[in-house]
């Protein structure tokens, strides 16, 4: 089982449609990114989130450590937005933290 | 500009020669990592560097090494590639706020070098 799980794998939606994607982990961790890959494979850091909730634009982030899980929301979806979104989880382990990645999301917005 | 600067872009050797992709960052940052992304694998961290000469390995080590002389260099050294290391690899930089502590920064990524062992 991997130690980082997202849902759903893909995901089809019309223009403006509210948008969620979950991540799920099993370990303790020390940190959570949201990033984003478009197509053609560069990838951006869109959250870093150690509790609580973060907003940028039409992106919101939010973790429950306690449950072990996180949301990427996006409200009024636009074309633009279609991307593969990628959770990952700070592990530590013995003063070192290693990064372990979700398999992704693949999210396409038809206009 | 704040970037991470990863070369080359492109790359196809043969197996057994050994090459070196290069990274490097200029936002003075701590934390440095490796990662390949494969289909239906997704991304998995190579090994990661914690400042200078701090270095251990991710999930994937074997094949790689690395150094961290310098701390905006952070070169991934394949000794002797094979087949099974073509790949998209990517470096990364971070400040680090140090273990406990809490980090607000973003994840920095280099545009990625394709690599191809032929």
């Amino acid at each position: 089982k991997n130690e980082v799980e997202q849902s759903p794998q893909n995901l089809t939606a019309q223009e403006g449609e509210f948008i969620t994607i979950n991540c799920s982990y099993s370990v303790g961790i020390s940190a959570l990114h949201w990033l984003q890959q478009h197509p053609g494979g560069g990838i951006v850091s869109l959250f870093m989130l150690s509790s609580g909730k973060k907003k940028h634009g039409r992106l919101i982030a939010t973790i429950n450590i306690q449950e072990k899980h996180s949301s990427l929301h996006i409200t009024a979806s636009h074309p633009r937005d279609s991307a593969v979104y990628i959770c990952a989880v700070f592990i530590s382990n013995f003063g070192n933290e290693k990064l372990t990645f979700g398999t992704g999301t693949r999210l396409t917005i038809i206009p | 500009e704040a970037q991470v600067t990863q070369n080359p872009r492109y790359l196809i050797t043969v197996t057994g020669k050994k090459l070196t992709v290069t990274c490097s960052q200029n936002m003075n940052h701590e934390y440095m990592s490796w990662y390949r992304q494969d289909p239906g694998l997704g991304l998995r961290q190579i090994y990661y560097s914690m400042n200078v000469e701090v270095t251990d390995k991710g999930d994937v080590p074997e094949g790689y090494k690395v150094s961290r002389k310098e701390k905006r260099n952070f070169p991934l050294i394949l000794e002797s590639p094979s087949p099974n290391q073509t790949s998209l690899y990517f470096c990364a930089s971070s400040l680090w706020g140090g273990t406990g502590k809490v980090r607000g920064e973003k994840l920095f990524f280099g545009s990625g070098t394709q690599l191809s062992v032929l």
